[in-house]
């Protein structure tokens, strides 16, 4: 099947405004996970979430972030008054239970720039 | 802390030579492994993982890492290099059982180079 989508690809908005990116996983994958990866660096895990458990936000940079999913559907992240700190890659991994051990398939990522 | 360093920004080899790709972490117990490679314009894809078992592990496109317990070292190798493996290479680990937590941590990555 299909594997993870994201959307949009590209976001270009303005210091102060709120954001809402988008996850789609690969269809059966129970565990869910957004990172973020700034320009030239490693991948900063955000959240996990998986199936009806509550999730793992212990990534969350700061309470403007946030990110919601329904049962193991889609998946959003949304960032409140956005700063120039927050341009980065935001990307997206679902894998099936045992997430322990089970592969991570990555979304193509949403490029996230603040003006 | 948990922690993975991959102490090299860049490799450089020529095609046809052998590969590494150098990966250290810090991880009290038993961890998982992983290595994602990153193409120019395209996602990260998985290359390979240690559990447990044998220390060498193969993956895909031919690349195969060694688990050393001792040096705590998950390097990333390959016989003969080929142009197309120029990329930028993860290695990532998750916790071990009974820790808590699903995160996995990734090293900041290493580009590889690989000349004709």
């Amino acid at each position: 099947g299909a594997g993870v989508s994201q959307s949009p690809s590209n976001k270009v908005t303005e210091k102060g405004k709120d954001v809402e990116l988008r996850c789609d996983p690969i269809s059966g994958h129970t565990a869910l996970y957004w990172y973020r990866q700034r320009l030239g660096q490693g991948l900063e895990f955000l959240i996990y979430f998986q199936g009806n458990s509550a999730p793992d936000k212990s990534g969350l940079p700061s309470d403007r972030f946030s990110a919601e999913r329904t049962g193991e559907s889609v998946s959003t992240l949304t960032i409140q008054r956005t700063q120039q700190e927050d341009s980065a890659v935001y990307l997206c991994a679902s894998s099936q239970p045992s997430p322990r051990t089970d592969t991570q398939y990555f979304g193509p990522g949403t490029r996230l720039t603040v003006l | 802390a948990q922690s993975v360093a991959q102490p090299e920004d860049q490799v450089n080899v020529a095609e046809g030579n052998p590969l590494t790709v150098k990966c250290t972490y810090s991880v009290s117990g038993n961890p998982y492994l992983f290595w994602y490679v990153q193409y120019p314009n395209r996602g990260l894809q998985f290359l390979l993982k240690y559990i447990t078992g044998d220390n060498l592990v193969k993956g895909s496109y031919g690349f195969e890492a060694e688990f050393n317990k001792s040096q705590t070292s998950f390097h990333l190798k390959k016989p003969s290099a080929l142009v197309s493996d120029s990329a930028l290479y993860f290695c990532a680990v998750r916790p071990p059982e009974g820790t808590g937590g699903f995160k996995t941590i990734f090293g900041a990555g290493t580009r590889l180079f690989v000349k004709a």
